[in-house]
């Protein structure tokens, strides 16, 4: 599988404050990047979604970044807050071939009171 | 609507023994996977089903690992034997089939293995 590298491993945030998460990519076949959010006990769950023909995607407190020639992209949680903590996953995936997901080694959130 | 559905969520085994995971998928979600999810890292792709036929199982440790879909819907997996290193979670998830793959996948709570 091509890597994602995801960076940091981990971060704490104070409420109200942004939480930005790191991810870099090798394959250029790829073309959906989707970001899963995990907690505890429970299995990934997909939280928001980009293609690569835009530069940034919101949905509500939390946004994507995405640089094609860096071959990057990044979420950004604004305002966070202690519900937010969990595990992020980026993860990448060529839609015209596999259907399959590449995933990033993952980023502990800990967002404190 | 119900979710990924997997059995058993906990399993304790010492090496060398064998240890078989069950998955029901969403209703009408042709593609089924299997990933392994090692503590503190991402969750890799052993094997994904297409129905009842095998799309890509090149992660797959074929010497002790083995995986079925024989309906085109339930799946097992198996470990057979257990070595220390596959203690981790076993997490199966399904989708939309190729023709309507949304790029999203529904990922049941897991079965985590711990191998003494």
């Amino acid at each position: 599988q091509q890597q994602v590298k995801q960076s940091p491993q981990s971060l704490i945030v104070q409420k109200g404050g942004i939480s930005i998460i790191n991810c870099a990519y090798e394959n250029t076949a790829f073309d959906y990047f989707p970001w899963y959010q995990q907690f505890p006990g429970k299995g990934p769950a997909l939280l928001i979604a980009i293609r690569p023909d835009v530069s940034e995607k919101k949905e509500g407190r939390f946004t994507i970044s995405f640089n094609k020639s860096a071959k990057q992209f990044s979420l950004h949680i604004m305002d966070s807050q202690p519900g937010d903590s969990a595990t992020y996953f980026c993860a990448a995936s060529n839609m015209g071939s596999a259907r399959q997901l590449t995933f990033g080694s993952g980023t502990q959130l800990t967002v404190l009171p | 609507e119900a979710g990924v559905a997997q059995s058993p969520r906990y399993k304790i085994i010492e090496k060398r023994q064998s240890v078989a995971f069950w998955c029901n998928p969403i209703s009408g979600h042709a593609t089924l996977y299997w990933y392994q999810q090692i503590l503190g890292q991402g969750p890799k792709l052993l094997i994904q089903f297409q129905n009842n036929g095998v799309v890509d199982d090149s992660q797959l440790p074929k010497d002790r690992f083995s995986a079925e879909r024989l309906k085109g819907v339930d799946s097992t997996l198996k470990i057979q034997p257990a070595k220390l290193e596959d203690s981790a979670v076993y997490l199966c998830a399904s989708s939309f089939g190729i023709r309507r793959w949304t790029g999203e996948l529904f990922f049941g709570e897991g079965s985590r293995l711990t191998v003494l």
